[in-house]
């Protein structure tokens, strides 16, 4: 079946500029998580939904980062004034639910670079 | 602290060989365990996972064993063939809310036909 998809693959923009990036879970997962990984390191954990709520946020770095997901299913990564240290890879992962029951699946990523 | 970490950045076997990739985790409160494959360019890939009230668990030619005694975790790879090469990252899973993946920096197989 379908995984989850991300889009766009690659994503290039200026210092400064405000980004969107997609993520599309398997259907039916519930769950619904963002993580950064930048050259050489794992995964870091941003923000998880569970539905449409954001139920925990404290991985987000700042203020300029914000995500949203208002029906329960896409969710979107917002970025505003992107800064160079921004550049990185953004994944997405969904599970069917949540918890340590849920096995955590992965996209293959939307690749950042901020000029 | 909360930690995960690897003992071993580059892992490199010949075809047919078997490979053991470690972790070493800190948290003793820590529950769930998982090892991820990630290929260049690809999403990080579930490979198998471990509970804390279990030792060993085996999947199709890997195995993975967890020893809580000295927080250490192994994932071992029977007849390791080329397409197993990639990035191999440990995962812990911490706490009640059970949800929020903690990633090591990762070990880089090489298979050599």
């Amino acid at each position: 079946g379908a995984g989850v998809s991300q889009t766009p693959s690659n994503k290039v923009t200026e210092k400064g500029k405000y980004v969107e990036l997609r993520c599309d879970p398997i259907s039916g997962h519930t769950a619904l998580y963002w993580y950064r990984q930048s050259l050489g390191q794992g995964p870091e954990f941003l923000i998880y939904f569970q539905g449409t709520g954001a139920a925990d946020d404290s991985g987000l770095p700042n203020d300029r980062f914000f995500a949203v997901r208002p029906e329960g299913s896409v969710s979107t990564l917002k970025i505003q004034r992107t800064e160079r240290g921004d550049s990185a890879v953004y994944l997405c992962a969904s599970s069917l639910i949540p918890g340590g029951e849920g096995t955590q699946y992965f996209g293959p990523g939307t690749r950042l670079t901020v000029l | 602290g909360e930690s995960v970490g690897l003992h071993l950045p580059t892992l490199s076997v010949q075809e047919g060989d078997n490979s053991i990739i470690n972790c070493a985790y800190s948290n003793s409160a820590s529950d769930y365990f998982i090892w991820y494959k990630q290929e260049s360019g690809k999403g990080p890939q579930f490979i198998i996972d471990i509970r804390s009230n279990m030792d060993k668990r085996q999947g199709q030619r890997v195995t993975v064993l967890l020893n809580k005694t000295v927080k250490h975790l192994s994932l071992q790879i029977a007849a390791t063939q080329p397409g197993d090469s990639a990035v191999y990252f440990c995962a812990e899973n911490i706490g009640g809310s059970n949800y929020k993946l903690t990633f090591g920096k990762g070990t880089l197989l090489t298979v050599n036909p």
